[in-house]
């Protein structure tokens, strides 16, 4: 697609509740990665994948946050027993060779837990 | 986690004033880039800044890479309503080399 594809928009979640993240990037990007983005605040990294490996996880807040990409393409986050403090956008970005070069984002699932 | 400390947080200005934002670390990052965020979208990169000392313009926007590596600061003249958003500075560098940090964010409001 023309731009980094992120699903869904919006997502309501009951306190404990699993959810699923996804993000398509653009087309032949090999890096990917995971932002959480608090109300009122700049994005914060979580993870980081380069093909199907996942290079760097050091942002995720909990083991409760899993994610993966295993054909090196659509990647999916997933928060397991969510927690009100889990309330957040989830923003995933592409880009075509390394991290720093056409960072393209998407617009993102915002996530509330009720 | 940490994050880059980001100034103004917010500025009113007149259409056609020129604006000017900065960031500030107390680590190094080897690149500086400054994004714009508007509401319910992504950040979008409007410039990325790759050497100490440099000096780069996109259009109306010229930002600056600290020499000390710690520091950078985006102007826009001749501000237009379509400026309007939230402006972040990011760094990117270090160990971890697919991370960026990110500032809080300055939200300018352009009044016509």
């Amino acid at each position: 697609g023309a731009g980094v594809s992120q699903s869904p928009r919006y997502k309501v979640a009951k306190r404990g509740q699993d959810v699923a993240l996804r993000c398509d990037p653009i087309s032949g990007h090999v890096s990917l990665f995971w932002y959480q983005q608090a109300l009122g605040q700049g994005p914060e990294f979580l993870t980081y994948f380069q093909n199907e490996a996942q290079l760097d996880k050091s942002g995720l807040p909990s083991d409760r946050f899993f994610a993966e990409r295993p054909e090196g393409s659509v990647s999916t986050l997933k928060i397991q027993r969510t927690q009100q403090e889990d309330s957040a956008v989830y923003l995933c970005a592409s880009s075509l060779v390394g991290p720093l070069y056409g960072y393209t984002f998407g617009s993102g699932t915002r996530l509330t837990v009720v | 986690g940490q994050q880059l400390n980001q100034s103004p947080q917010s500025m009113f200005i007149q259409e056609g004033e020129d604006v000017s934002m900065n960031c500030t670390s107390s680590s190094i990052f080897n690149t500086w880039l400054w994004y714009k965020q508007d509401p319910g979208e992504g950040p979008v990169l409007l410039i990325a800044l790759y050497k100490a000392g440099e000096l780069t313009s996109n259009g109306r926007l010229t930002a600056q890479f600290g020499i000390t590596r710690k520091d950078s600061f985006l102007n826009i003249s001749a501000s237009i309503p379509s400026d309007v958003g939230i402006y972040f500075c990011a760094g990117a560098g270090g160990t971890s080399y697919g991370k960026l940090t990110f500032g809080q964010g300055t939200i300018l409001t352009v009044h016509p």
